[in-house]
């Protein structure tokens, strides 16, 4: 089975930092894909990447960066944090082979923004 | 814009019964509709899905049906057990990038 594991469940920051969130996937799929999730809003995409060293911005970008050095791994990057990036964010992946559309995703990270 | 939307934000039904969770797609170029549900702390995940070239699609216990005519998809589910209890999400994939876009969520309540 696609194991998509993101490094940490809960976070809480302060306001003004930098946060990193990582997410690693086992199954060698080149898609990777960033997602927020609000109550009420469903799942939003932030960014999106076909490819090691590429990225494509999804529908809500703003405030946010990624960088995917390495198949496995893509990393969400909040370059200084807003009580509004409170939220959930899932990270998901797929294969361009089988279904690109596909998508499996991680268990979430909950971050809180203090 | 593109939207996908539920019908209704929960659904309460009883153990054994089915389940019929509805969403409502805007964009007639969709050319790909995924179901996934989401448990309490989980991330989600996949039920089925269905192409736009059927009109349904079985799978075990779950059935998902396409009406493209009105824009319409619907995930039923066959005897519903208190392990079916979760959030229920349809998307759609328009853009042919694997960039889905999903509806706000059902969540599916089922008494004992």
């Amino acid at each position: 089975d696609v194991k998509v594991t993101q490094s940490s469940r809960y976070l809480v920051k302060r306001t003004g930092e930098k946060v990193f969130l990582e997410c690693v996937q086992d199954m060698d799929h080149e898609n990777m894909f960033w997602y927020r999730q609000d109550p009420g809003l469903g799942l939003r995409l932030i960014y999106f990447s076909y490819d090691v060293k590429m990225k494509e911005k999804g529908d809500i970008p703003e405030g946010y960066s990624v960088s995917r050095e390495k198949k496995e791994r893509f990393s969400l990057i909040l370059e200084s944090a807003s009580t509004n990036q409170t939220s959930m964010y899932l990270c998901a992946s797929s294969s361009r082979q089988v279904s690109y559309e596909k998508l499996f995703f991680g268990s979430g990270t909950q971050l809180s923004v203090l | 814009g593109e939207s996908v939307g539920l019908h209704l934000p929960t659904l309460s039904v009883q153990e054994g019964d089915n389940s019929i969770i509805n969403c409502a797609y805007s964009n007639s170029a969709s050319d790909y509709f995924i179901w996934y549900k989401q448990e309490s702390g989980k991330g989600p995940q996949f039920i089925i899905d269905i192409r736009s070239n059927m009109d349904k699609r079985q799978g075990q216990r779950v059935t998902v049906l396409l009406n493209k005519t009105v824009k319409h998809l619907s995930l039923q589910i066959a005897a519903t057990q208190p392990g079916d209890s979760a959030v229920y999400f349809c998307a759609e994939n328009y853009s042919n990038t694997g960039k889905l876009i999903f509806g706000q969520g059902t969540t599916l309540q089922v008494k004992p």
